[in-house]
């Protein structure tokens, strides 16, 4: 198993900034997701994040709007830019489980925001 | 594309009451089937998986099987506690190289003494 720790856990945003969501984890991964959760509604793939090259991006996401970084195998941020109210959500980090089994993720406590 | 369904909560049940979540999906090929749940306050976490048709995933009481011609992974328990109740999400990973999953809506439990 993986332990991830995101940052931060929760915020409250003002229309039109940019907030940076940090992930952690304590063993080296290859590949990172992000997900979306947005109130009421089921997790969404936003990216994949692997080290050493530019995120994959989900239909329906963009750079521009969710740029994400991966600088090591440890660790990754996801921004999420010029946010407006309709960005409320989780946005969850999530590792693959290293049993060779297709979909068994682990996954951060999530950060939840909350745009105004 | 692969969808996964899931009924519709909130489930309100009474302590020692038997539980099904009903989840169907649609898939090409051969999908790994998961449920995962998300405690007050928590991230996700895998409750159970099966990998192949008429594997039966268990974990804490709870059963799943994985139904391939009813396409369907139901999820059991026979008898609930308070503390089960949190949010129910099933969902099926089908690519094969990649580790990317199709949730569900999720399903919230809630379980009364």
């Amino acid at each position: 198993s993986a332990v991830i720790s995101q940052k931060p856990s929760r915020d409250i945003c003002q229309r039109g900034t940019s907030l940076t969501i940090q992930c952690q984890v304590d063993s080296q991964v290859t590949m990172m997701f992000w997900y979306r959760q947005q109130p009421g509604q089921s997790l969404t793939l936003i990216a994949t994040a692997n080290q050493g090259s530019e995120a994959t991006y989900e239909s329906g996401f963009v750079i521009d709007k969710f740029p994400i970084s991966r600088p090591n195998l440890t660790f990754s941020t996801l921004t999420v830019s010029n946010m407006s109210p309709e960005d409320s959500s989780i946005y969850l980090c999530s590792v693959t489980g290293g049993q060779g089994i297709v979909g068994e993720l682990f996954f951060g406590e999530g950060s939840r925001l909350t745009v105004l | 594309g692969d969808s996964v369904t899931q009924m519709e909560g909130p489930v309100t049940l009474s302590e020692e009451a038997f539980l099904t979540i009903n989840c169907t999906y649609t898939a090409t090929g051969y999908p790994s089937l998961f449920w995962y749940v998300q405690y007050p306050g928590e991230g996700l976490q895998l409750l159970l998986k099966a990998t192949k048709a008429d594997d039966k995933g268990s974990n804490k009481g709870f059963e799943a099987t994985y139904r391939k011609e009813t396409t369907s992974f139901h999820l059991e328990k026979g008898s609930v506690q308070v503390s089960d109740s949190a949010v129910y999400f099933c969902a099926l990973g089908n690519i094969a190289g990649y580790s990317t999953l199709t949730f569900g809506k999720g399903t919230m439990l809630l379980v009364s003494p």
